[in-house]
């Protein structure tokens, strides 16, 4: 099955900086990857997606890279902000009619200072 | 420690019949986040509860469905009479408290059938 691995486990950067997080998957026949960010007591929100067939999706100061050859995709936040601190998910899944299993990261904590 | 544990992994019902989903979290957690994932899309949130509370069920449908999490065993996401439209992955996520990042389960695929 799918295997997901995500780092780093915490990430501590300076307001204004750019903030990386990376993740390999396992299974070459994954074809869709989200990530997900969770605010302290909240649930998680989609802030982003990427599907097999780009290799970079961008939104705003949000970006994620996908390189299928290697089987890792990053997310990428620029000019980062306070408001930005949260634990951020990446996932991976096929997506295929409607047999959709998805396997997540553990998690990296994101802290932006000010 | 084991991870999350949901259950059953894939689970079929017919349209009228009653869906229980179980979510063990993990050792020493008593939050509990459901989450559905429709086909194609992303995860949307459904209910967050702690031990015999409810704290917010906003994303929850108001007919049919239902979730608990009882002082003693799993948290349970009921959906009664399903109908094809709640063909999905649920995936539950568990955190020790309120401020601290959850973990997640691997899903329970329902199809109904």
């Amino acid at each position: 099955g799918e295997n997901v691995e995500q780092h780093p486990s915490t990430l501590s950067v300076q307001e204004g900086d750019s903030a990386v997080i990376k993740c390999t998957y396992s299974d070459s026949a994954s074809n869709y990857f989200p990530w997900y960010k969770q605010e302290l007591g909240k649930g998680s929100q989609l802030i982003i997606d990427i599907r097999s067939n780009v290799g970079e999706k961008k939104d705003q100061r949000i970006a994620v890279t996908l390189n299928k050859t290697a089987k890792h995709f990053s997310l990428h936040i620029t000019e980062t902000q306070p408001e930005d601190s949260a634990v951020y998910f990446c996932a991976a899944s096929i997506v295929e009619d409607n047999n959709n299993d998805m396997r997540f990261g553990a998690g990296t904590r994101l802290t932006v200072k000010p | 420690n084991a991870g999350v544990m949901q259950n059953p992994r894939h689970l079929v019902r017919r349209r009228g019949q009653e869906a229980r989903l179980r979510c063990s979290p993990m050792k020493g957690h008593s939050h509990v986040y459901w989450y559905r994932q429709l086909p194609e899309e992303g995860l949307k949130f459904m209910v967050y509860l702690q031990k015999e509370n409810i704290i917010d069920e906003s994303g929850m449908p108001k007919e049919r469905f239902s979730a608990e999490f009882p002082k003693e065993g799993p948290s349970i996401l009921r959906i009664q009479q399903v109908v094809r439209g709640d063909s999905a992955a649920y995936f539950c996520a568990s955190s020790p408290s309120r401020n601290t990042e959850a973990f997640f389960g691997q899903g329970t695929r329902l199809t109904v059938v």
